[in-house]
């Protein structure tokens, strides 16, 4: 079955430190992967994805992503987190019939300062 | 400026009151879908249309209608609304379902 897991509702760090959201995939074939962002009473934006290439995804916002194939993982990250940054974060995977994306149930990150 | 529109912003309404969501997009996508937002459960696909009268069910179609009559907009119809449709939804638009999602501002539905 096809699926992504976000194992932590919640991810506390501080400001200025190195922030982690994590995410596991299960999928079919090559996955198309991608990360989301949601602030508070504002709709889903793109942050970055992964199709081919170099395992390591640079994107908005100073975030980049890892994937691990062997991990079937797809971590998001970034090295001095900001306050604003505070937001709930989805990862995705392109499902198997390439029609839909399917979404990890959400990781709120809580940037304190 | 590039984006997805939605209308209403927030609705409430009573069960049983047929009610559209309309949604728009002014990047002539071909691809749009539609996904609603519950606590706990991240988003789930309602219906999904890869072009003009093209339109196909998501995981979650279960009282809900779209159209697709123009490439730009893609409504969603509550025939006969029931309290467990109450949630957040998203309408969202790209080149292809493989390509980079843009996702409208949501509507909060509430049925009351």
């Amino acid at each position: 079955a096809q699926s992504v897991a976000q194992p932590e509702d919640q991810v506390n760090v501080a400001e200025g430190n190195p922030l982690t959201v994590k995410c596991t995939y299960s999928v079919s074939g090559n996955p198309y992967l991608f990360w989301y962002v949601q602030y508070p009473n504002r709709g889903l934006q793109f942050l970055l994805k992964y199709i081919t290439g170099d395992n390591l995804v640079k994107g908005s916002y100073g975030f980049e992503a890892e994937f691990n194939k062997s991990q079937t993982s797809f971590h998001l990250k970034k090295p001095s987190a900001l306050v604003s940054d505070s937001a709930l974060y989805f990862c995705a995977v392109r499902d198997i019939t390439g029609t839909a994306l399917i979404f990890g149930k959400g990781t709120t990150l809580s940037v304190s300062s | 400026e590039a984006q997805v529109t939605q209308n209403p912003r927030y609705l409430i309404t009573v069960t049983g009151k047929k009610l559209t969501v309309t949604c728009s997009q002014n990047m002539n996508h071909e691809y749009m879908s539609w996904y609603r937002q519950d606590p706990g459960l991240g988003l789930r696909q309602i219906y999904y249309s890869m072009n003009v009268e093209v339109t196909d069910k998501g995981d979650v179609p279960e009282g809900y209608k779209v159209s697709r009559k123009e490439k730009r907009n893609f409504p969603l119809i509550l025939e006969s609304p029931s309290p467990n449709q109450t949630s957040l939804y998203f309408c969202a638009s790209s080149r292809n379902p493989t390509d980079t999602q843009y996702f409208g501002p949501g509507t909060r539905l509430t049925v009351l």
